[in-house]
């Protein structure tokens, strides 16, 4: 099984500013990759697949890249509604696995 | 529009079953795999099966490997997760979602004496 590792657990940002988050898988998972937001009583979002390819209706401020193990979301100027939890998924080899999530807060 | 709706989720005592269903609309069913996560109370995500738009290629999550049993139904654009030998750590919201894209809003499966 692929584990995938996301940091930082906990992540502060003031609005405005650029977050950045990272997820590791332990072998190469290639481009496949995808990043979650998830919201309080709410089913995951998805914003990117494909490591790179924001899904419909995602804003532009919402970026992925990376390939093989490392990779990374950023979003780029930060929106009081950025407020979630967030997952990476691969799904290169099943079992398809999440990271643990990183929750983002607004300082 | 795609819309995934869940349901059939409720309170079962550890050692019962349940049926899962995830009825499918504004999109080609039998075009897609479908899958199945769970989320347990205040925890992560878990992907626990998909299946694959004939149903012929299954993978199941160790955790519910020879206890779940995904199927589909293309004629009725349903999806169908029959849950054996619940346990307690079976408790969790479980998703319906169309491959990894799009996803219902969950059934919440209550596992306890």
């Amino acid at each position: 099984e692929i584990v995938m590792t996301q940091s930082p657990a906990t992540l502060s940002v003031s609005p405005g500013q650029r977050a950045t988050l990272s997820c590791r898988a332990s072998q190469s998972v290639s481009s496949d990759l995808a990043w979650y937001q998830q919201k309080p009583g709410q089913a995951p979002r998805l914003l990117i697949y494909d490591a790179s390819t924001r899904a419909t209706g995602i804003p532009a401020r919402f970026g992925g890249s990376g390939s093989g193990t490392e990779f990374t979301l950023t979003i780029s100027s930060l929106q009081s509604e950025d407020s979630a939890v967030y997952y990476c998924l691969q799904y290169n080899n099943w079992p398809w696995t999440f990271g643990q999530g990183t929750k983002v807060e607004i300082k | 529009e795609v819309q995934l709706l869940e349901s059939g989720g409720g309170l079962v005592q550890p050692g019962g079953s349940l049926r899962l269903s995830c009825a499918a609309s504004g999109f080609t069913f039998s075009s897609y795999a479908m899958s199945w996560v769970r989320q347990a109370p205040g925890k992560g995500l878990e992907w626990v099966s998909v299946i694959n738009d004939r149903g012929g290629s299954i993978y199941y999550a160790d955790s519910v490997k020879g206890r779940f049993t995904v199927s589909r139904d293309n004629s009725k654009n349903t999806l169908y997760l029959q849950m054996n030998s619940l346990r307690v750590e079976d408790t969790a919201v479980y998703y319906c979602a169309r491959s990894f894209a799009a996803w219902g809003q969950g059934t919440l499966l209550t596992v306890s004496s």
